[in-house]
């Protein structure tokens, strides 16, 4: 079981340019998460999905998107990329919505915006 | 959105025990109490969870008070793979299943040789 994979591991963007964070899991889980974390801090919660073609805004969506073909894949979209941006994202994914059911991480894409 | 306490930093001996201290005062009756931990350059990773009894699992024990206003990830004999941050998380439900986890900064545990 590979779990919660993300691509790429690292990248360097410059001001205005656009991307795509992918990431797969392999559990069939419905419940899937971005999270973002900065030097230093918790993770804060971006987009997340409830299953194949639902998405909804977390704590810090403004600049990016992200869209839910499939059960295995939720990429997040950097359209204009901004300093600010500079973080380490992580995927997640859960096989439901009870607060009993544990969070998979993958092993995080680190941003830079120059 | 209730929050957690934790210690900046913690440091600890190999093969000794550790106490992480959480508290939550503003916990509501049907959060859970959850623990994440991250090693160094990789994403979270779970550790236990309980609601209101004291809990154990292969990794660690969890020790809840009885006012649920505190809690303690205990590591019975910790390894140096035991360094890492430690975060102490309120399962908050919200409409629609939206999980927003707060992740507070944790705590920093560093293992001594």
């Amino acid at each position: 079981n590979a779990g919660v994979t993300q691509t790429p591991k690292f990248r360097i963007l410059k001001i205005g340019q656009s991307m795509t964070l992918q990431c797969t899991q392999d559990m069939n889980h419905n419940y899937m998460y971005w999270y973002r974390q900065d030097p230093g801090m918790g993770l804060k919660l971006i987009y997340y999905s409830v299953g194949a073609g639902i998405t909804d805004k977390g704590e810090v969506p403004n600049g990016y998107n992200v869209s839910r073909s499939t059960t295995e894949d939720f990429p997040l979209r950097l359209e204009l990329a901004a300093p600010s941006q500079t973080s380490v994202y992580f995927c997640a994914s859960r096989r439901t919505d009870s607060t009993n059911e544990k969070l998979f991480f993958g092993s995080g894409t680190q941003l830079s915006v120059l | 959105d209730a929050k957690t306490t934790q210690p900046n930093s913690m440091e600890s001996n190999e093969e000794e025990p550790v106490h992480l201290p959480c508290n939550h005062s503003t916990i509501s009756g049907t959060d859970y109490i959850h623990w994440y931990r991250q090693l160094p350059s990789q994403g979270p990773e779970y550790v236990i969870h309980g609601l209101t009894s004291n809990v154990n699992n292969r990794m660690a024990s969890l020790a809840i008070a009885e006012d649920r206003k505190s809690s303690t990830l205990i590591l019975h004999r910790a390894t140096l793979r035991d360094a890492a941050v430690y975060y102490c998380i309120l399962r908050a439900r919200y409409q629609g299943g939206s999980e927003k986890l707060v992740f507070g900064k944790g705590t920093k545990l560093t293992v001594n040789p």
